[in-house]
């Protein structure tokens, strides 16, 4: 079955400084790849996927994030933290081989961008 | 958030009272879904439909039920078999059975067992 992990509960920015939010995953096959952010007491918003093609993909509010099949990695990241960039962020995973085709989500990672 | 609501935002349970938790969705998808949230266990999945009038068990169905009488509305009923109700409720949808289709998320609603 498949996994998606987040190894850090928290990470702290300086504002202004690059951040990124770690999340690997174990999953048969290609995997789809999410990432969303949740800001206090909210429903969770799309920032972007990866289905295939570019390694490189782009979403919203600035975030990027790069897949890493040799590493299993999907790492968001920000070249530039906002104190708005301030949430819980959510990796999630789905595989498309019959048994890991269940979008599976991360623990969370919160985020705190220091003024 | 947009296109799909939740109601209420807050609900309140006494122990042994069964409870409906609304979602309804205006974005014409075929795909509704149901989960539960916890501080620091992420978010886990209760029910999903992927059509009118049928829909399938998550990883913690039990002490739920909901229903799919229409396309746009996919209501959750927390029973008083739930023994541990208290978190806050997500409703997402999406565009069909595409594995690659996002899915899209309500406001959720925070239910509080007293």
């Amino acid at each position: 079955a498949q996994s998606v992990a987040q190894p850090e509960d928290q990470v702290n920015v300086a504002e202004g400084n690059p951040l990124t939010v770690k999340c690997t995953y174990s999953v048969s096959g290609n995997p789809y790849l999410f990432w969303y952010v949740q800001y206090p007491n909210r429903g969770l918003q799309f920032l972007l996927k990866y289905i295939t093609g570019d390694n490189l993909v782009k979403g919203s509010y600035g975030f990027e994030a790069e897949f890493n099949k040799s590493q299993t990695s999907f790492h968001l990241k920000k070249p530039s933290a906002l104190v708005s960039d301030s949430a819980l962020y959510f990796c999630a995973v789905r595989g498309w081989l019959s048994g890991d085709d269940k979008i599976i989500f991360g623990k969370g990672t919160r985020l705190h961008i220091l003024p | 958030d947009g296109g799909i609501t939740q109601s209420p935002k807050y609900l309140f349970r006494k122990e042994g009272q069964n409870v409906t938790l609304s979602c309804e969705q205006n974005l014409n998808h075929d795909a509704m879904y149901w989960y539960r949230q916890d501080p620091g266990q992420g978010l886990r999945l209760i029910y999903y439909s992927q059509i009118v009038n049928d829909f399938q068990k998550g990883d913690i169905a039990e002490g739920y039920s909901v229903s799919r009488e229409k396309k746009e509305s996919f209501p959750l009923t927390v029973t008083s078999a739930q023994k541990n109700p208290t978190a806050f409720y997500l409703c997402a949808s999406s565009m069909g059975e595409d594995l690659a289709d996002t899915q899209y998320f309500g406001p959720g609603t925070r239910l509080t067992v007293l």
